[in-house]
């Protein structure tokens, strides 16, 4: 299965700046997704990542607060805009290298707004 | 209704005894199903997959799944220590989507 590489791991950042994730996997793949996961909740989609245009977002998730870049088909990046304490969660960015047999998660960055 | 539902926790099993994970969701055309297990502080890990009616079974682990009553199950046989973990429910919702849906996870301890 891939191997994803994300970072940072974990950040503590004032509230109204923004942080950038970075997702780098080891073989090229179509499918690249965004999860959020609030303490001691289960996974959130935020978006689908597509390579060459706009990402997909999900209900609730817009372009302006959580922009994705996916320039090629190993690497992505997300970027949480104008931080509030709510935004602290862990962020994780996932892989679907073929669409039937599972999807891969990275290391995940826990994020803490202060 | 939500789109994965996983039976409430937390599960407390003694260890040698089996743990019974259950799991339903609400769209008949999804064709894809899944568990993942997440020790505390760690990223989910994927643990078995299962596509057709039926058991799949693989080491202490056997998923189990019927779509006519769209309900997915998971076994762990022989639990140890060592499998308290959360296992999260993932459902590929509907037959050409992508995504995956998430149940709210259930929270397994086995008692040494």
């Amino acid at each position: 299965s891939a191997v994803i590489s994300q970072k940072p791991s974990r950040d503590i950042c004032q509230r109204g700046t923004s942080l950038t994730i970075q997702c780098q996997v080891d073989s090229q793949v179509t499918m690249m997704f965004w999860y959020r996961q609030q303490p001691g909740q289960s996974l959130t989609l935020i978006a689908t990542a597509n390579q060459g245009s706009e990402a997909t977002y999900e209900s609730g998730f817009v372009i302006d607060k959580f922009p994705i870049s996916r320039p090629n088909l190993t690497f992505s990046t997300l970027t949480v805009s104008n931080m509030s304490p709510e935004d602290s969660s862990i962020y994780l960015c996932s892989v679907a290298e073929d669409g039937n047999y599972g999807y891969t998660f990275g290391s995940g960055t826990r994020l803490t707004v202060v | 209704q939500k789109e994965v539902e996983q039976n409430s926790g937390p599960l407390s099993v003694p260890e040698g005894a089996i743990a019974s994970l259950n799991c339903t969701y609400s769209d008949r055309g999804s064709q894809s199903f899944f568990w993942y297990r997440q020790y505390s502080g760690k990223s989910p890990e994927l643990i078995m997959s299962i596509y057709s009616n039926g058991d799949k079974e693989d080491g202490r682990f056997t998923a189990q799944l019927n779509k006519a009553s769209q309900y997915v199950s998971l076994l762990i046989r022989d639990s140890q220590p060592s499998d308290s973990a959360t296992y999260l429910c993932a459902v590929k919702i509907g037959s050409n989507d992508y995504k995956l849906s998430f149940g709210a996870g259930t929270t397994v301890t086995v008692r040494a």
